[in-house]
């Protein structure tokens, strides 16, 4: 069947400082992956949809000098968030498949101290 | 404004009984939508999806459609507490090819 793997889980980080963060789709060919963010009280945030072959699209707000990422190939696509601030903070999901049909990860949550 | 609107935006169900949820878009560019829930702590996962008018239905959950609207419905009948989470409406743009979150009807099922 189809899975996402994303990595880490968890992680903590100092304000100011970066982290990246990775997801795998498994058992199928994923045309397109999507970040979203997840922050608390508020609902899932698109950060940006990459489609292999084509330009990586980001949502308003969100710049890829902030979130840079990376689909080099169908299976495997990772985000940076650059100095991360205690805004950033939330569950980052990426969810991978085709443009009709995405298959999420558990998430990577992260705290920003 | 939020484009994919979702109410109520909590609902409690005695046990047995049936949750009614909706979701309703402003951009008539969607031609899919689809229901997701997510219990706490966890990501969310698909439940249904639905891009024809009508009426879908599996197990004890029932999703309808109406496109002239772009109204979508989600029921779930004989309630269980397993099924109180946080549940979330997605359209998806087909132009964009993206999909557009709703705020999420957070259902509670009352023993």
């Amino acid at each position: 069947g189809a899975l996402v793997y994303q990595y880490p889980r968890r992680t903590i980080c100092k304000s100011g400082t970066s982290m990246r963060m990775e997801c795998q789709a498994v058992g199928f060919q994923a045309t397109s992956v999507a970040w979203y963010r997840q922050s608390p009280q508020k609902t899932f945030e698109l950060i940006a949809l990459s489609t292999v072959n084509s330009a990586i699209k980001y949502e308003q707000n969100f710049t890829q000098e902030k979130f840079p990422i990376s689909h080099p190939n169908l299976s495997f696509s990772s985000m940076t968030v650059l100095n991360a601030y205690l805004e950033d903070r939330g569950l980052y999901l990426c969810g991978a498949g085709t443009l009709y049909e995405q298959y999420f990860g558990p998430g990577t949550r992260l705290t920003v101290l | 404004q939020q484009k994919v609107q979702q109410s109520p935006e909590s609902l409690i169900v005695p046990e047995g009984g049936m949750a009614s949820l909706n979701c309703t878009s402003s951009d008539r560019n969607v031609d899919y939508f689809w229901w997701y829930r997510q219990h706490s702590g966890k990501s969310p996962k698909m439940l249904m999806s639905i891009f024809s008018n009508g009426e879908k239905e599996e197990g004890r959950f029932t999703v309808h459609l109406n496109k002239a609207s772009l109204h979508t419905s989600l029921h779930i009948r004989d309630s269980q507490p397993s099924d109180s989470a946080l549940y979330l409406c997605a359209a998806s743009d087909y132009n964009q090819g993206k999909l557009i979150f709703g705020q999420g009807t957070k259902l509670s099922i009352k023993p």
